[in-house]
């Protein structure tokens, strides 16, 4: 899998929006970028994942950029449940394999 | 939503005690997954499942053995209980058309 380095640590306000970036540099064409997160003492939760397009759900938005070489994971309106270690990671799809997670980034929402 | 359970949250052993960690998921997953964490090492995987009674070697195997008998359940079994088995053990599971995977909630597991 292509590395992904990413800020160690981040604070964000209650209430704003937290964006989380990520660099991929070396990503090639048919990996994903995926997005997990971790809260203390708890087992990773997936968020999101995108190719190469926008992506959206209930939990947050992926921006990847055109050339695929970074990504920026936000939350729009985060809360104070939201601080956790958010992972991001580029997996190629295929057939079963482990996930790598790096030492990602530590946000912590602050009230 | 997809759901997957482990059998504990905190488990405390004895060293050369036979253990038993369990997981099952609701969502019909055709591969599960075994890790553990600790810190500074990251996720490290022990085994894989892709199907019933099919099972992968990961990195770290030694020490461990698995056992899947039904396509929702996916046992990890440590023979002989090491101290240095300590550690978060989290199993996940994943339908083999997407890579995403999802987590249980981790056995923290204290080997004394």
């Amino acid at each position: 899998d292509a590395k992904t380095t990413q800020p160690p640590s981040m604070d964000c306000a209650e209430g704003r929006a937290a964006n989380l970036p990520c660099n991929h540099s070396t990503i090639s064409g048919n990996e994903y970028v995926y997005w997990y997160r971790q809260i203390h003492s708890q087992g990773p939760q997936y968020i999101i994942h995108g190719l190469k397009n926008n992506e959206t759900n209930e939990m947050a938005s992926l921006i990847i950029t055109e050339d695929r070489k970074s990504s920026t994971l936000i939350l729009p309106h985060a809360t104070l449940r939201d601080t956790a270690v958010y992972y991001c990671i580029v997996v190629y799809l295929g057939s079963a394999r482990q996930l790598t997670f790096g030492s990602g980034t530590q946000l912590t929402v602050l009230p | 939503d997809v759901k997957v359970t482990q059998s504990s949250r905190y488990l405390v052993k004895r060293t050369g005690e036979k253990v038993f960690l369990e997981c099952v998921q609701d969502m019909d997953h055709e591969n599960m997954f075994w890790y553990r964490q600790d810190p500074g090492l990251g996720l490290r995987l022990i085994y894989f499942s892709y199907d019933v009674k099919m099972k992968e070697k990961g990195d770290i195997p030694e020490g461990y053995s698995v056992s899947r008998e039904k396509k929702e359940r996916f046992s990890l079994i440590l023979e002989s209980a090491s101290t240095n088995q300590t550690s978060m053990y989290l199993c996940a599971s994943e339908t083999s058309s997407t890579d995403t995977q999802y987590f249980g909630p981790g056995t923290r597991l204290t080997v004394l």
